[in-house]
């Protein structure tokens, strides 16, 4: 089945730095893959739908110059928090669907990022 | 309103027992509709999809009532291995991307 490979798993990193998480497709293009954030005990929040050739659509509420989207291949989507703060602290998840099978979204494993 | 809801839990509950689970959505042009289990600190991965005449996938049986907006799953004969957070799931037609639940959390005990 359709494969979703993210990277890296998880983070720690220095408050006002910022951070790359990379999403990519493995068997699959996708023309469309979406960005979660999760934080402890609460469900996945969309932050942002990346497209590919094109500019992220951001979910209200979610700074775009702060989490910036770039969808440069049909298989890889990068999601990069910058200046990165404590609150960022979260669980990052990506999904895409394999859009000629129409099958099920399949999410990457997640990145755990903390901000210290 | 939130516009996926669910009971967050915890259940708990005796292994071998059945435990059925409800969710509610708001968005009336709402389309596809799943289940989702996430372990701690995991990705989600689908359980499975709910069809208008309700799916059965072994021990699992889940069931969608467009009308009053409700979608349920009932694991019947529950294992160690279900414990997990249960996430209800929507997709809105000519929309791609999924409206999760909060989750509900169950913990089988032996």
């Amino acid at each position: 089945g359709a494969v979703v490979s993210q990277h890296p798993s998880w983070v720690i990193c220095k408050s006002g730095t910022s951070v790359k998480i990379e999403c990519r497709s493995l068997d699959f293009q996708a023309t469309t893959m979406f960005w979660y954030r999760q934080f402890p005990k609460q469900s996945l929040m969309l932050m942002a739908t990346s497209n590919e050739g094109s500019k992220a659509t951001y979910e209200q509420g979610v700074e775009k110059d702060k989490f910036l989207i770039n969808h440069a291949s049909l298989t890889l989507s990068t999601l990069t928090v910058t200046s990165a703060h404590p609150e960022d602290s979260s669980f990052y998840i990506c999904s895409a669907r394999d859009e000629v099978t129409q099958g099920g979204y399949t999410f990457g494993s997640g990145t755990r990022l903390t901000v210290v | 309103r939130k516009e996926v809801e669910q009971d967050p839990g915890p259940f708990n509950v005796p292994e071998g027992a059945t435990v059925a689970f409800n969710c509610t959505y708001s968005n009336s042009a709402s389309q596809s509709f799943f289940w989702y289990r996430q372990d701690c600190r995991k990705e989600p991965k689908l359980l499975m999809s709910v069809y208008s005449s309700g799916n059965e996938d072994g021990r699992f049986t889940a069931q969608l009532n467009r009308a009053s907006q409700y979608i349920s799953l009932l694991i019947r004969d529950s294992k160690l291995s279900d414990s997990a957070t249960y996430l209800c799931v929507v997709n809105t037609r000519g929309a791609q991307k999924l409206v999760f639940g909060q989750g509900t959390r169950l913990t089988i005990n032996p």
